[in-house]
């Protein structure tokens, strides 16, 4: 596509239920990162894939949090037993070239937990 | 680890006049990237400038500007001409070159334009 698309744009849950959120990278982009935004803060790095190579899950802040990336195209990240301290704007995005390409973002799905 | 620092939680300016926005940095890297970007409340990131560390020409992009200081991990963002259009967060973030580096964020700058 001619952008990075992310879905749904708003997703309110309950404490404790799970959530998917979904990332579709601009077509041929083969690096893919995951951000988080808590209000008021700036993005703090969650996961990264790059092709066929292991993730860097270096950034997830509990096992609650997982992500993959099926096909290297399309990206999932799952929050299990979602909390209130998970609610945030997760924003994802992608580069053609890790080396030396700037990140694209995608417009952000804002998780409310209650 | 490295660390971007704004100082500046809000700015305003008066439309038409000059804005600059700050940014330090700290890393033990030489070679390394820096970004300025733009969260208008639709929350899409924006890229606004990038600058490679190995070059000393500062960038520019029409109306905006960075004064690169790499000695001294500085990194200020200048808007010229603000118009109505560029009111937004503004992040400034940092790369660490090659690789799979992440962007190591600030915490952002509130711009407010005034007509």
């Amino acid at each position: 596509g001619a952008g990075v698309s992310q879905s749904p744009s708003n997703k309110v849950t309950e404490k404790g239920k799970d959530v998917e959120l979904r990332c579709d990278p601009i077509s041929g982009h083969t690096a893919l990162y995951w951000y988080r935004q808590s209000l008021g803060q700036g993005l703090e790095f969650l996961i990264y894939f790059q092709g066929n190579s292991a993730p860097d899950k270096s950034g997830l802040p509990s096992d609650r949090f997982s992500a993959e990336r099926t096909g290297g195209s399309v990206s999932t990240l799952t929050i299990q037993r979602t909390q209130q301290e998970d609610s945030a704007v997760y924003l994802c995005a992608t580069l053609l070239n890790p080396s030396t390409d700037t990140q694209y973002f995608g417009p952000g799905t804002r998780l409310t937990v209650l | 680890a490295q660390t971007v620092t704004q100082s500046q939680p809000e700015m305003s300016v008066q439309e038409a006049e000059t804005v600059t926005l700050s940014c330090t940095y700290d890393t033990s890297e030489s070679d390394y990237y820096l970004f300025w970007y733009k969260q208008p409340p639709s929350r899409q990131m924006i890229l606004v400038i990038r600058q490679e560390a190995y070059k000393q020409q500062n960038a520019t992009e029409n109306r905006f500007s960075v004064n690169f200081q790499k000695a001294a991990k500085s990194f200020s963002l200048k808007i010229s001409d603000s118009q109505l259009g560029d009111a937004a967060m503004y992040f400034c973030a940092y790369r660490r070159a090659g690789g799979s580096e992440k962007l190591v964020f600030g915490k952002g700058t509130k711009l407010t334009v005034n007509p």
